[in-house]
């Protein structure tokens, strides 16, 4: 069946550096894909989304890459900090408007000080 | 602003046991969204809302029931527990259908034994 996974299961990163959370995803049909940040012992944050017709869109701080060529996607976190520490998992759905997304299982970013 | 409030915070059930799970949002929002999360797997959606009065099933509704009377609340019942349901539950709420923006309450940590 389709699902969508993440490389890794934890990443660790110095403070200040930037850091790259990567997410592939088997459902080529996938046209709207989601960031989210979970802390411990909260729920989960939307942080940034794509659509399939973009490549690349930035927020504050962040960056989400989409490859559908390969499909992967990654979200890159710059100038990290203390606080971006978190689980961090990915959600897809093959129709934008669609309540039903697929999650990933998540990486866990801690910040080294 | 309280945002998404989920209601208790932790519970042990005992094998045949019910309960019901609330969840509360402020915001005014159409729909709303029952997720559970488990180790090593990406949040599943339960069952979902779409406006008051209305209910639908998600990804794994067995073993589940909703109710949707006012609008800005969702309770998630369970009629008879079983150790499979021991889960952290999360309530979810969107403005908009594509759950874009969906706000998640702080979760319930559900025991089954």
């Amino acid at each position: 069946g389709e699902s969508v996974g993440l490389h890794l299961p934890t990443l660790s990163v110095q403070e200040g550096d930037n850091s790259i959370i990567n997410c592939a995803y088997s459902n080529s049909a996938s046209d709207y894909f989601i960031w989210y940040k979970q802390e411990s012992g909260k729920g989960p944050q939307f942080i940034i989304d794509i659509r399939s017709n973009m490549d690349k869109r930035q927020g504050q701080r962040v960056t989400v890459l989409l490859n559908k060529t390969v499909k992967h996607l990654s979200l890159q976190i710059a100038a990290t900090q203390p606080g971006d520490s978190a689980v961090y998992f990915c959600a897809e759905t093959p129709n934008f408007g669609n309540e039903k997304l697929t999650f990933g299982t998540g990486t866990r970013l801690t910040i080294i000080p | 602003n309280a945002g998404v409030t989920q209601t208790p915070k932790f519970r042990v059930l005992k094998t045949g046991q019910s309960m019901t799970l609330l969840c509360a949002q402020d915001m005014n929002h159409e729909y709303m969204y029952w997720y559970r999360q488990d180790p090593g797997m990406g949040l599943r959606l339960i069952h979902y809302s779409v406006g008051e009065g209305t209910t639908a099933k998600g990804e794994v509704p067995d073993g589940y029931n909703v109710s949707r009377l006012k609008k800005q609340n969702f309770l998630l019942g369970l009629e008879s527990a079983a150790p499979s349901q021991t889960s952290v539950y999360f309530c979810a709420s969107s403005l908009l259908r594509r759950n874009t923006e969906a706000f998640f309450g702080q979760g319930t940590r559900l025991t089954v034994v």
